[in-house]
């Protein structure tokens, strides 16, 4: 299917483990973009991608990791998680040049961390 | 990046035209305003943007007066399924990512 997807949609992880959150997307998007959400912060952004091979930390980077070898994928590590990391994780996508761009966001990623 | 203050919560009723006001003080010459709708265990989607005066769309039109300091999202008649989360963005011409706040959440009553 067309689109952005993301994987797991559900994960339950314990302290300590290292967790991968894949994101795909399949209209060939320049950009994209890792956030996390949390009650009461709203949307906040981990690291974004401007192309392949091209990244960047955003507001919350620390205990993220992220890669970006193909365009169409941008995987999102969690090296060692903690509890402060469960959450809801967005990814999104944007193919057009700022400023009039739109950000496409997947479903979602509900992790929690035991 | 421009901060945005903009209302924490709101309500309405179904049928009510809904006016979100933002306040964006330091906006820069080169910033437009940019709006998203999230609905509850949904990413969010792109509503609208606009640099000056009013843009409309199929969804929603957009106020902004001259000194750009302020922006009003205006929803049309709204119903039940218009219930969520609305953020206002300003976004820089040199950005190339965004940053969401808290938003305002809009609860439509019937």
């Amino acid at each position: 299917d067309a689109g952005i997807t993301q994987s797991p949609r559900y994960k339950i992880t314990e302290t300590g483990r290292q967790v991968t959150l894949m994101c795909h997307q399949t209209w060939s998007h320049s950009y994209m973009f890792w956030y996390r959400q949390d009650l009461g912060h709203g949307l906040r952004l981990i690291y974004y991608s401007a192309a392949a091979d091209i990244t960047d930390k955003g507001e919350v980077p620390d205990g993220y990791v992220v890669s970006r070898s193909k365009t169409e994928n941008f995987p999102l590590t969690l090296e060692s998680a903690t509890r402060s990391q469960t959450s809801v994780y967005f990814c999104a996508s944007s193919g057009g040049q700022p400023p009039l761009y739109e950000q496409y966001f997947g479903p979602g990623t509900r992790l929690t961390v035991t | 990046l421009a901060k945005t203050t903009q209302p924490i919560s709101m309500d309405s009723y179904e049928g009510q035209e809904v006016n979100i006001t933002c306040s964006h003080n330091n906006i820069a010459t080169n910033d437009y305003i940019t709006w998203y709708q999230q609905f509850p265990s949904q990413g969010p989607r792109f509503i609208i943007q606009g640099y000056k005066t009013k843009v409309t769309n199929e969804v929603a039109s957009l106020f902004i007066p001259a000194d750009r300091k302020s922006s009003t999202l205006s929803l049309p008649r709204v119903s039940l399924s218009d219930t969520a989360v609305y953020y206002c963005l300003v976004v820089a011409n040199r950005d190339d990512k965004i940053i969401f706040g808290k938003g305002t959440r809009l609860h439509i009553l019937p």
